[in-house]
């Protein structure tokens, strides 16, 4: 199983201010055949279920404010919350989907400063 | 637009079972893959495994495997879970996800969109 690392678990930053987590897998994401990685980001609020916030590593899902963004190849990736807005306070979880069994990250709790 | 629409709370019994449904509303459903994910209090997502309607085609998480089975309905767009001999270590809200690919795989699927949840408490 490819294993999903994320850090740190929990930080705190000031409103307007950037936040970044970072994302690891055991094993390379990226598929050569097609030049992509295979790498989601989902935020997930208190009492909600995920949301998708980004594809292929760094395809902002529609809707998703672009203050989000992603970045990355290969096994090292990070999410960045460019200008933190309150409504931004929530667990965010990478996974891989390049095979089964699709894996998560164990989580990054956001929240303001 | 696409909906999950997941059955209610459960609670059952240690050494019970307990099974969960997801109807899913617009969009296509017969070949597009749908996912299980469980979430233990205060703790991570947790693929359990998915179905390709169409097929019956199921892929499970190896902790899952035999103790936990995946079906669908295509007359009512319907994809259930079951879990057998529940223990407490199974409290938890199931969720349903569908696969980003509009064809008949489980994987490389990203999830969208999530059903609202299933808790299910095991005591």
């Amino acid at each position: 199983d490819i294993v999903m690392t994320q850090s740190p678990d929990s930080l705190a930053v000031s409103l307007g201010e950037r936040a970044t987590i970072n994302c690891r897998s055991s094993q390379s994401v990226f598929f050569s055949s097609n030049n992509k990685d295979y790498l989601a980001w989902y935020q997930q609020k208190p009492g909600q279920a995920p949301k998708l916030l980004i594809y292929w590593a760094s395809t902002r899902e529609s809707g998703v404010p672009d203050r989000f963004s992603g970045s990355g190849s290969g096994t090292d990736f990070a999410l960045t919350i460019s200008s933190l807005q309150a409504e931004d306070v929530a667990v965010y979880y990478c996974q891989q989907y390049y095979n089964v069994p699709v894996t998560f990250g164990g989580g990054t709790k956001v929240a303001i400063k | 637009q696409v909906l999950l629409v997941q059955s209610g709370a459960e609670v059952r019994k240690p050494g019970s079972s307990v099974k969960v449904s997801c109807r899913v509303s617009g969009g296509p459903f017969s070949n597009i893959a749908i996912n299980w994910v469980r979430q233990a209090p205060g703790q991570g997502l947790e693929w359990m495994g998915g179905i390709i309607p169409m097929t019956g085609t199921t892929s499970y998480g190896q902790r899952f495997q035999g103790r936990v089975t995946i079906i669908a309905d295509e007359s009512t767009r319907t994809a259930y879970v079951e879990v057998n001999s529940l223990t407490s270590e199974d409290t938890a809200v199931y969720y349903c996800a569908r696969g980003s690919r509009e064809e008949p795989r489980i994987s490389q699927n990203w999830f969208d969109p999530w059903g609202l949840g299933t808790l299910v408490t095991v005591s």
